[in-house]
């Protein structure tokens, strides 16, 4: 079945360092594929998406690039914040019957940034 | 953007009682309601899916008898935990969707349920 993969960390960075977050999927067909935040206590935020290969999702100086030739959706930010420390979920979409997608998340990046 | 809210927040129960946890889009109709549970540290575990008007499916090894979702209508759903034990404390976070395919779930914030 479809599934995603991504490096579980802990990540610990910087300030200002450069992060990269891997993510690779197994899919049929063309999911959609999408990063969530999640701050301490909180539930997820949409952080961004990308619809269709080599499209480039990107907000808050996040992006990244939906690779179909590696089944890749890496997460990668010039120069992280410690606002940025947060629980980081790779996910995609996988089509239902007629009416709904589903989300498969990956199992989640501890992200920790020290001034 | 879209928002959804759950509640309570937090609730913390005696074991043997139930528990009911509302979720509702604030600010469109949702046709379809994802209820998800997140242990600590841990990812989302999808439990089960509500379109409004039909009965919920669930995803394989979640008690269908345990965990009673209701899609009353296009803003509410709710999860009843029936009978908890503390094994069923958890974080528990509902999403929404507008539409179909192709579109983006909203996340509410949680309801961490804490069962003694």
């Amino acid at each position: 079945g479809n599934s995603v993969t991504q490096m579980e960390g802990p990540v610990t960075l910087s300030e200002e360092a450069f992060l990269t977050i891997n993510c690779t999927y197994t899919a049929t067909g063309y999911p959609s594929l999408f990063w969530y935040v999640q701050y301490p206590g909180e539930g997820l935020q949409l952080l961004l998406k990308a619809t269709k290969a080599d499209d480039k999702g990107s907000n808050k100086g996040f992006e990244a690039t939906y690779r179909k030739e590696t089944t890749s959706f890496h997460l990668e930010k010039g120069s992280v914040q410690v606002s940025d420390s947060a629980v980081y979920f790779c996910a995609l979409s996988d089509q239902v019957g007629t009416s709904y997608d589903k989300v498969i998340f990956g199992p989640g990046t501890s992200l920790s940034v020290i001034p | 953007g879209a928002v959804v809210s759950q509640h309570p927040s937090r609730v913390i129960c005696k074991s043997g009682t139930s528990v009911k946890i509302e979720c509702r889009s604030l600010d469109f109709q949702a046709t379809t309601m994802f209820w998800y549970r997140q242990f600590p540290k841990k990812s989302l575990m999808l439990m089960a899916t509500s379109n409004e008007g039909s009965k919920a499916t669930y995803e394989q090894g979640v008690e269908k008898d345990k965990f009673l979702i209701n899609h009353a209508s296009l803003t509410l759903s709710t999860l009843t935990v029936t009978s908890a034990h503390p094994e069923d404390s958890s974080f528990y976070i509902c999403s929404a969707v507008r539409g179909g395919f192709g579109e983006t779930q909203y996340f509410g914030p949680g309801t961490r349920l804490l069962v003694l």
